[in-house]
């Protein structure tokens, strides 16, 4: 199957810094990206969608401002977590998909844990 | 607001039993379907999908699904579990949202199976 790689897998920052995790699509080209937060023992919230050159479109209650993605190319896809707190610290989870329709499968990175100090 | 309903959080199992995780959705309109697997250490997978036709779906490692249109329900069986199992399962809607579709998540199930 199609692989999707996360960078980092661990990041531990101080409060006020600011994060950035790359998601990338190894072995095809990602239409949509998608980003979602995990927190303990519960399920996968989705924080927003990102097609490749256009603006992401976030889930209600995610700040934009907060958690900047860009979508530069087929195959990257970043998360930046500005001014971070430690509130934001969490497990973050990107997929890829190879195009818009339902059909296409979403394929998972392993996910990256940020935690803030 | 839609929503995925897993009823069980933890189940435990010896190995040899069979399995059946539930799984509720709230959404009126047409839906895909969808279980992942979540091995320890490892990233989400897909186990199998409904979108259409058959409602009874068979995925890899023996795993199946039944779509209940009525009940709103896509209920995960495998008639005889193994130890390597041991995962956590997500149950997940497919849902068409602002010209895109979207996945929601049930809170997801962790299976432990013992040898």
């Amino acid at each position: 199957g199609a692989v999707v790689s996360q960078h980092p897998s661990r990041v531990i920052c101080k409060s006020g810094t600011s994060v950035k995790i790359e998601c990338r699509s190894l072995d095809f080209q990602a239409t949509t990206m998608f980003w979602y937060r995990q927190f303990p023992k519960k399920s996968l919230m989705l924080m927003a969608t990102s097609n490749e050159g256009s603006k992401a479109t976030y889930e209600q209650g995610v700040e934009k401002d907060k958690f900047l993605i860009n979508h530069a190319s087929l195959t990257l896809s970043t998360l930046t977590v500005t001014s971070a707190h430690p509130e934001d610290s969490s497990f973050y989870i990107c997929s890829a998909k190879g195009g818009l329709a339902a059909t296409y499968e979403q394929y998972f990175g392993p996910g990256t844990r940020l935690t803030v100090t | 607001a839609q929503s995925v309903s897993q009823h069980n959080h933890h189940v435990i199992l010896s190995e040899a039993a069979s399995l059946e995780l539930g799984c509720n959705y709230s959404y009126g309109g047409t839906v895909n379907l969808f279980w992942y697997v979540q091995y320890p250490g490892q990233h989400l997978q897909l186990l199998l999908k409904y979108f259409s036709g058959d409602p009874l779906v068979k995925g890899i490692k023996g795993f199946e699904a039944e779509f209940i249109k009525s009940k709103f329900s896509f209920n995960l069986r495998k008639p005889s579990v193994q130890w390597s199992d041991t995962a956590e399962y997500f149950c997940a809607v497919s849902l068409v949202s602002g010209g895109y579709n979207k996945l929601i998540f049930g809170a997801g199930t962790r299976l432990a199976v013992h040898p």
